[in-house]
């Protein structure tokens, strides 16, 4: 079955450090997408690509970076983590068309000490 | 003001029971418009989709009101199950592939 996963799912790191989350889907999707979620707030788009070599600045994209080198993967780079980073992280992905709908990863919790 | 609003709950409701949740938009512009469900530490998972004429699917119905840019969601006959919390998401306008998220409604059904 297709799938979309991340991994790690739990990460503990330090201010500072250089940190990348991966994100890895099977259901040959076009578009891919990564958000975080925290408490309060609605879940809020980092970066996007609609497809191989294409990436985008999302709302909140300061101190994140992606690379899409291939269909199937959008690995999330943290530069140098900071404490605010502290937040759970989901990969989402899609095709387009109308009504089309985002499939999520299990996401990964990521702790900055 | 949140592009998408909710009102955060939690809605304690007795199993059986029907609930609804409105769910407000700022942007005219949006296009399409979905409920996800989350449940606890999960990720969201599509509830449904939210068309203009209003659509049912089992004991949810959905309602789409452009004029005053808000959305529903009802609930009818309650179950333990649909415990969860309820996301109402906006497509941003001039993009049908980027969403807007509102930070969900919970719901605690009790028996």
């Amino acid at each position: 079955d297709a799938e979309i996963t991340q991994s790690p799912r739990h990460k503990i790191t330090e201010t500072g450090r250089q940190v990348t989350l991966a994100c890895h889907q099977t259901w040959n999707h076009n578009n891919m997408f990564w958000y975080r979620q925290d408490l309060g707030h609605g879940l809020r788009l980092i970066h996007y690509s609609y497809g191989v070599q294409d990436t985008n600045k999302g709302e909140v994209s300061d101190g994140y970076s992606v690379s899409r080198s291939n269909t199937e993967d959008l690995p999330l780079t943290l530069e140098s983590a900071a404490s605010s980073q502290t937040s759970v992280y989901f990969c989402a992905s899609s095709n387009p068309g109308a009504q089309e709908t985002q499939y999520f990863g299990p996401g990964t919790r990521l702790l900055v000490l | 003001r949140k592009e998408v609003e909710q009102d955060p709950g939690p809605f304690n409701v007795p199993e059986g029971a029907t609930v609804a949740f409105n769910c407000t938009y700022s942007n005219s512009a949006s296009q399409s418009f979905f409920w996800y469900r989350q449940d606890c530490r999960k990720e969201p998972k599509l509830l449904m989709s939210v068309y203009s004429s209003g659509n049912e699917d089992g004991r949810f119905t959905a309602q789409l009101n452009r004029a005053s840019q808000y959305i529903s969601l009802l609930i009818r006959d309650s179950k333990l199950s649909d415990s969860a919390t309820y996301l109402c998401v906006a497509t941003r306008g001039g993009s049908n592939y980027q969403l807007i998220w509102g930070a969900g409604t919970k719901l605690i059904i009790k028996p």
